[in-house]
C-alpha cells in the first residue's frame, strides 16, 4: 500500500526567500505524481504533474523533481511571496489503480511580508 | 461552468439522516473521484468512476456510503444514517482520458450534529 509523506508539516519563511517542500513516498511503482495547493476552505489546485518517465517539471518559479529510486520529490519555491501562503499538498498515482491518488498530509506554507 | 462543481457548498445534518452531495465534473471528462478531507486523517480516496467501467469503490468505509454516476456525468454521493465520524470535506475531481491532471472542485463540509 502506497504511503505518502510530506516534511515538514508546516513552514514559516520571511518574502523572498527560496524554498524546498518535502514529499517522500513507500512504493516506486508510481505512474505520476502530482502536486497541488489548497487555500483555506478552497479545493485544490494542481501545480505540477511528473509523469513516472520524468525527472522534474517547471512552472514559472515553481520546480518539482522526482527520483523513483529513492522515493522523493521536491518543491522548490523560488522568491516567495506572501501569496504562496496556503497548504501544499503531495499526491501519487499508483499504476494498478487507474489514477486515484494517495496524499501526503501537506505542509503548511507561511510567507512572512 | 469550466470548473467542477459542487452542491452544496455546506451541509448541516442531524446524526442518522440521510444526505447527498452533487458533483458536476468538467464537461467531457470521463473519469470523475470523490476524496474525504478530515481532521487527522488527510485526505482519503473514496470511489473512482471511469466511463461506463465498474467503479472503483474500494475507498469507501462502509456500506452507508454509495455514489452513482448517471449519464456519465454528473455524480452524486449518498451517505445513509450520518454519524459525527461523517463530518468531514467531500471532494470531487475530474480528469480527462488525455491527461492525468485531476481537478477539484471547493468540496461540501458535512457537519453532523
Amino acid at each position: 500500500k502506497q504511503e505518502v509523506t510530506q516534511i515538514p508539516a508546516a513552514l514559516s519563511v520571511p518574502e523572498g526567500e527560496n524554498l524546498v517542500l518535502n514529499c517522500s513516498f513507500t512504493d516506486s511503482a508510481i505512474y505520476n505524481l502530482q502536486w497541488f495547493r489548497q487555500d483555506p476552505g478552497k479545493g485544490l489546485t494542481s501545480l505540477l504533474l511528473i509523469q513516472s518517465s520524468q525527472r522534474e517539471q517547471t512552472s514559472g518559479r515553481l520546480n518539482a523533481s522526482l527520483d523513483k529510486s529513492s522515493g522523493r520529490s521536491t518543491l522548490y519555491i523560488a522568491a516567495s511571496q506572501p501569496g504562496d501562503s496556503a497548504t501544499y499538498l503531495c499526491a501519487g498515482a499508483p499504476k494498478t489503480s487507474g489514477s486515484r491518488l494517495t496524499f501526503g498530509e501537506g505542509t503548511q506554507l507561511t510567507v512572512n511580508p | 461552468g469550466a470548473g467542477v462543481s459542487q452542491s452544496p457548498s455546506n451541509k448541516v445534518t442531524e446524526k442518522g439522516k440521510d444526505v447527498e452531495l452533487r458533483c458536476d465534473p468538467i464537461s467531457g471528462h470521463t473519469a470523475l473521484y470523490w476524496y474525504r478531507q478530515s481532521l487527522g486523517q488527510g485526505l482519503e480516496f473514496l470511489i473512482y468512476f471511469q466511463g461506463n467501467s465498474a467503479p472503483d469503490k474500494s475507498g469507501l468505509p462502509s456500506d452507508r456510503f454509495s455514489a452513482e454516476r448517471t449519464g456519465g456525468s454528473v455524480s452524486t454521493l449518498t451517505i445513509q444514517r450520518t454519524q459525527q465520524e461523517d463530518s468531514a470535506v467531500y471532494l470531487c475531481a475530474s480528469s480527462s482520458n488525455y491527461q492525468n491532471i485531476q481537478y477539484f472542485g471547493a468540496g461540501t463540509r458535512l457537519s453532523v450534529l
